[in-house]
């Protein structure tokens, strides 16, 4: 059975540092691994989505990685901004269903 | 198109009441999930349908819960003599056949039971 963790589960660091956020999955047969952002009393929007062939993503400060032989991704954010606080919240796809295997999240607070 | 809409988007009940929760998928997509997500915690799947018909369902899916998507555009979930456990954020997405997955998010509705 997939079970998905992000460490750690809650994060604060001041405005403009760069930070990793981890995502470790324990069934390395991905279809894809996926980043999402979810606000306070909102949906959940898709960051980043890495396909289980490919190594990393980009998109503006962030960037993604995937390692699947040992069962990893890390989100990397850049010059992190207060506007990045948020929960981030890894998922993967598995290739024998269409289901979305969540992890519990990174709660992140950037402080200005 | 303004995304996918959920309906309401905050309900409180009282233990022991029906309720029912409407998903509008963004048009063209023709696949919608539904996931449950409780507070500190990951969304979890509920079902899936591809068009008007449930391909999937989680054991997570009681009795109690039903959804429909009968013409293959909106969904609905409605949960029937609801409980306390059953107060979670209910989550739908859409996505395209052959797609990757990724889906676009609803904002959910949170269901509160008292």
């Amino acid at each position: 059975k997939q079970e998905v963790t992000q460490i750690p589960a809650a994060l604060s660091v001041p405005e403009g540092e760069n930070l990793v956020l981890n995502c470790s999955f324990t069934d390395s047969a991905i279809y894809n691994l996926q980043w999402f952002r979810q606000d306070p009393g909102k949906g959940l929007t898709s960051l980043l989505l890495i396909q289980s062939s490919q190594r990393e993503q980009t998109s503006g400060r962030l960037n993604a990685s995937l390692d699947k032989s040992s069962g990893r991704s890390t989100l990397y954010i850049a010059a992190s901004q207060p506007g990045d606080s948020a929960t981030y919240l890894c998922a993967v796809l598995m290739d024998s269903n269409y289901q979305l295997i969540w992890g519990a999240g990174t709660k992140l607070i950037i402080k200005p | 198109d303004t995304g996918v809409s959920q309906d309401p988007r905050h309900k409180i009940t009282k233990r022991g009441q029906n309720v029912t929760f409407r998903c509008d998928p963004i048009s063209e997509h023709n696949r919608l999930y539904w996931y449950r997500q409780t507070l500190g915690q990951g969304p979890e799947f509920l079902t899936y349908f591809q068009n008007e018909a449930q391909l999937e369902k989680s054991r997570l899916l009681s009795d109690r819960f039903s959804a429909e998507r009968p013409k293959g555009s909106f969904s609905t979930l409605e949960i029937q003599r609801t409980e306390q456990g059953d107060s979670a954020m209910y989550l739908c997405a859409s996505s395209l056949q052959g797609g990757t997955g990724l889906g676009i998010f609803g904002p959910g509705t949170r269901l509160t039971v008292l």
